[in-house]
């Protein structure tokens, strides 16, 4: 059981919008920062997301990220299929002097 | 280019151990935090240590305190995971990766496997 909650998968057409939720805590979400990284088949995670809202150089605008409360969400539009793969978000629990990472959300563009 | 390349795993038996390293190039390792994830077969990603700057603070996941041991040398931008008392709950692709804080992992190795069977 993860600290920080996502749904196991979601599903969407190409061209359509997707949000990824991530539920946590007071000691993680709401204090610290979340992070999202990508993770495609086979390969090492790759960051998407960080301080909440941020995106690095190089990944495309059509990946946005917010924070409200006790939850964070992870946007994707116009998907594309190369979009498949699984989505984590991370935090930093307070409570546990450890970082969290989300159970992870495969994503499925039919 | 800014890379990490980890190096070390392998099969070993429980109750064993075994010694990771990841060789950093093309930033100053001595200014960030590193750190491993690790990602059992089919299973997702987690954290497993973190180490400051300057190796004077570590964190743990419960589950590896007292037999894993995280470490770096700066002078050879190499970052280190000594893992003792092996278990089978501890097989997982190890990757290491660079913290620019916040929680924040901005570079990953390529990872190494770690299987621990008899």
């Amino acid at each position: 059981q993860s600290v920080l909650t996502q749904p196991p998968s979601v599903s969407a057409a190409p061209g359509q919008e997707v949000t990824i939720s991530c539920s946590g805590r007071s000691s993680n979400i709401v204090s610290n920062s979340v992070s999202w990284y990508q993770q495609l088949p086979g390969t090492a995670p790759k960051l998407l997301i960080y301080e909440n809202d941020k995106r690095p150089a190089g990944i495309s605008d059509r990946f946005s990220g917010s924070k409200f409360g006790t939850s964070a969400t992870l946007g994707i539009t116009l998907l594309q299929t190369w979009d498949e793969a699984d989505y984590y978000c991370a935090s930093w629990d307070n409570s546990l002097s450890a970082s969290v990472f989300g159970g992870g959300t495969k994503l499925t563009v039919l | 280019e800014v890379q990490l390349v980890e190096s070390g795993g392998g099969l070993v038996q429980p109750g064993g151990s075994l010694r990771l390293s990841c060789a950093a190039s093309g930033f100053t390792f001595s200014h960030f935090w590193m750190t491993w994830v690790r990602q059992a077969p089919g299973k997702g990603l987690e954290w497993v240590a973190s180490i400051k700057e300057d190796g004077s603070e570590k964190f743990y996941v419960d589950s590896v305190k007292g037999r894993f041991t995280v470490s770096r040398d700066n002078t050879k931008n190499s970052l280190h995971l000594q893992m003792d008392s092996l278990r089978a709950e501890d097989t997982a692709v190890y990757y290491c990766a660079r913290d620019r804080g916040e929680n924040t992992f901005d570079v990953w190795g390529q990872g190494t496997m770690v299987t621990v069977s008899s």
